[in-house]
């Protein structure tokens, strides 16, 4: 089974700032790909950055990056310049080879406040 | 379309009634998953289809709920006899190839809210 943990409920910045939001995911799958997530209060789940468990690098899109520490199973999420539309929920999933990546495992999410 | 729709929006049922939901996906895509998100939480997988055959529903809670894609496009998620702890929002996604990945990422509606009263 696949969990994956998002300890911080909510997580407050001042724009401009760069914030990281914590995920730590378990897995017995070798293969795997990590994903974050942001839901506005509108309700809609927009991708936004992609790891596969065998990337060398860290992914990173635009103002995203995802710090990917295998060993540690750690998969943050980084969000440079936050802009005042950054305020959403974010989660954190995984998809395992093992169900043949059709199955995405979500955290309970982290809220974030972005202020002037 | 340009995105994954879901219609209704918000649906309000008595307990012991039958619904159903509509999941429109991206035109061409060809995997169609099912998801539950109750208040506060993540989403929690349901159902996934690749085109018309439903490859996993091992994390459809009862045997109350009930999914189909019988053309491999539209899909309908349908729960009978609903009962309180079913209110939640299901959200339906998308993905242009077999699963999800990293050149396959799932398109999310927004939802639709139900409420059983």
């Amino acid at each position: 089974a696949q969990k994956i943990t998002q300890t911080q409920p909510g997580m407050f910045v001042q724009e401009k700032e760069a914030v990281t939001l914590d995920c730590t995911y378990d897995t017995s799958d070798q293969s795997y790909g990590l994903f974050w997530y942001k839901q506005p209060s509108s309700g809609e789940m927009i991708f936004l950055i992609y790891q596969g468990s065998y990337d060398e690098q860290n992914a990173t899109e635009g103002r995203y990056s995802l710090n990917f520490q295998k060993a540690r199973k750690s998969a943050n999420l980084v969000i440079s310049a936050s802009q005042l539309g950054d305020s959403a929920m974010y989660f954190c999933a995984m998809s395992p080879f093992s169900s043949g990546y059709s199955t995405l495992t979500f955290g309970k999410g982290t809220m974030l406040l972005v202020s002037p | 379309g340009a995105g994954v729709s879901q219609s209704p929006r918000y649906k309000v049922a008595k307990r012991g009634q039958d619904v159903a939901l509509r999941c429109d996906p991206i035109s061409g895509h060809v995997s169609l998953f099912w998801y539950q998100q109750a208040l506060g939480q993540g989403p929690e997988f349901l159902t996934y289809f690749q085109n018309e055959a439903q490859l996993d529903k091992s994390g459809l809670p009862s045997d109350r709920f009930f999914a189909e894609r019988p053309e491999g496009s539209v899909s309908t998620l349908k729960i009978q006899r609903t009962q309180q702890e079913d209110s939640a929002v299901y959200l339906c996604a998308s993905s242009i190839g077999q699963g999800a990945s990293y050149n396959s990422p799932l398109h999310f509606g927004n939802g639709t809210r139900l409420t059983v009263t």
